[in-house]
């Protein structure tokens, strides 16, 4: 299998923009899912297929994916933003058809 | 309201079995995929198993073999049989609802909404 690669931290100031970037070959090629998890609660999904937002979620909230990269970008950042992020692939080529990103903790400053 | 229950976690001997349960409202197991993610302590999201909406299922290649994911329909309700739990079995187990479908190009995108609050499962050595 392979390993979707996020860095293991990003902080931020409050009002600031925040960047998780998800890597591995040719991602663009794949739909690839975000999920917030506080702590001590269950994931939640905040993006899904690349830049689609479920409702609920705040416009805030945003995505893309292009080359080796998906990036998940949050705008105006919150204190309520900060948690482990995770992003996820489907790829039945996988021995987990289900792949997670190593995760993200944001920290807001 | 679209909810998923678990139930069933506990502390368990290594080469024992547990049954989880996931109980579903608001919508109707049979006709959804259905998978479970586990996370162990301080640790990231794994995959271990979906069951399709015609009753056939797929497995994590760490677990295939040793659980099985089940569904009564009459109860809505998921299970993951586990049997010759590890260590390494030790985890918070989710349930959560499979989200897919294919694009125009025949590419499959699937993810997982919602989720539930998790079991906890401990296997002793």
């Amino acid at each position: 299998s392979y390993v979707l690669t996020q860095p293991p931290s990003v902080s931020v100031a409050p009002g600031q923009t925040a960047r998780i970037t998800c890597g591995v070959n040719n991602i663009g090629s794949k739909g690839v899912h975000w999920y917030q998890q506080k702590p001590g609660q269950a994931p939640v999904l905040v993006v899904y297929d690349d830049s689609d937002r479920p409702s609920g979620i705040p416009e805030r909230f945003s995505g893309s994916n292009s080359g080796n990269t998906a990036t998940l970008t949050i705008s105006r950042v919150e204190a309520g933003d900060e948690a482990d992020y995770y992003c996820q692939v489907w790829d039945s080529r996988s021995d987990h058809f289900y792949v997670f990103g190593t995760g993200t903790k944001v920290t807001v400053l | 309201e679209v909810q998923l229950v678990e139930s069933g976690g506990g502390l368990v001997q290594a080469g024992g079995s547990l049954r989880l349960s996931c109980a579903a409202s608001g919508f109707t197991v049979s006709s959804n995929y259905m998978s479970w993610v586990r996370q162990a302590p301080g640790k990231g999201l794994e995959w271990v198993s979906v069951i399709y909406s015609g009753g056939s299922t797929n497995y994590a290649d760490s677990v295939k073999g040793r659980f099985t994911t089940s569904r009564d329909n009459s109860k809505n309700t998921l299970y993951l049989q586990m049997n010759s739990l590890r260590a390494e079995d030790t985890a918070l187990y989710y349930c959560a609802r499979v989200l897919h479908y294919y694009d125009r190009s025949g590419y499959y995108y699937s993810w997982f909404d919602p989720w539930g609050q998790g079991t906890l499962v401990t296997v002793s050595s």
